[in-house]
């Protein structure tokens, strides 16, 4: 089936470092998502994106984290500057728009800021 | 308080048994509901929606949902090994591809032989 990839797998940072958390959402798909899953916790919606627009966004998302997707590249997560409590695993989704609005998820990164 | 609780935890069932698990949404705004499964390593997958009241079957899975009460019920018959996964509830005000889904902690699922 369709699938969402996300690069990389793990990704150990130090605390104040920026991160880039890349996504390769599903070919023609047109909304594009992050969730974050601290350890323990719930899974935990970030942000959607349409059009090259933030469309919601929750109280999670800080000013620190932005999102974009050049040109039709990857869709990326930013985090400039990291803190300890962003530590997690962050979730990759997106779906077409169309029928039943399934999100496809990818496996996730795993960060750890140091 | 979580907007979406699950129960139980975890349970086993054995292999071509009845696995049956609950969520319940504590936000009235919340009307449409998912199940979505993840296998070890890997992200969540959709096993189904379910956004009007009563049954909705697909293969050997069953939702059934109550608005009244918020409460919504996986039930998946005759268990295979590879039903073995963390099973979560997630929850939406809208029907739309818009919208972020509010998850629940999950049910772990292990079915033995």
């Amino acid at each position: 089936g369709p699938k969402v990839l996300q690069i990389p797998s793990h990704q150990i940072i130090d605390m104040g470092q920026m991160v880039t958390l890349n996504c390769d959402p599903v070919s023609n798909h047109l909304y594009f998502y992050w969730y974050k899953q601290i350890l323990g916790q719930q899974m935990e919606f970030l942000v959607n994106f349409y059009n090259g627009k933030v469309m919601e966004k929750s109280k999670l998302f800080k000013d620190q984290f932005s999102v974009e997707r050049p040109d039709g590249s990857y869709f990326t997560l930013k985090i400039q500057p990291t803190a300890l409590e962003d530590s997690a695993v962050y979730f990759c989704a997106s779906s077409s728009g169309l029928g039943s609005a399934e999100q496809f998820f990818g496996p996730g990164t795993r960060l750890t800021v140091l | 308080q979580q907007k979406v609780q699950q129960s139980p935890e975890s349970l086993s069932v054995p292999e071509g048994g009845m696995a049956s698990f609950n969520c319940t949404s504590s936000d009235r705004n919340f009307q449409y509901f998912w199940w979505y499964r993840q296998h070890s390593g890997e992200g969540p997958k959709a096993l189904m929606s379910i956004f009007s009241d009563g049954d909705k079957k697909e293969g050997r899975f069953t939702a059934h949902l109550n608005k009244a009460s918020l409460h919504v019920s996986l039930h998946i018959r005759d268990s295979q090994p590879s039903d073995s996964a963390l099973y979560f509830c997630a929850a939406s005000e809208h029907d739309n591809y818009a919208q972020g889904l509010t998850f629940g902690l999950g049910t772990r699922v292990s079915v033995f032989p």
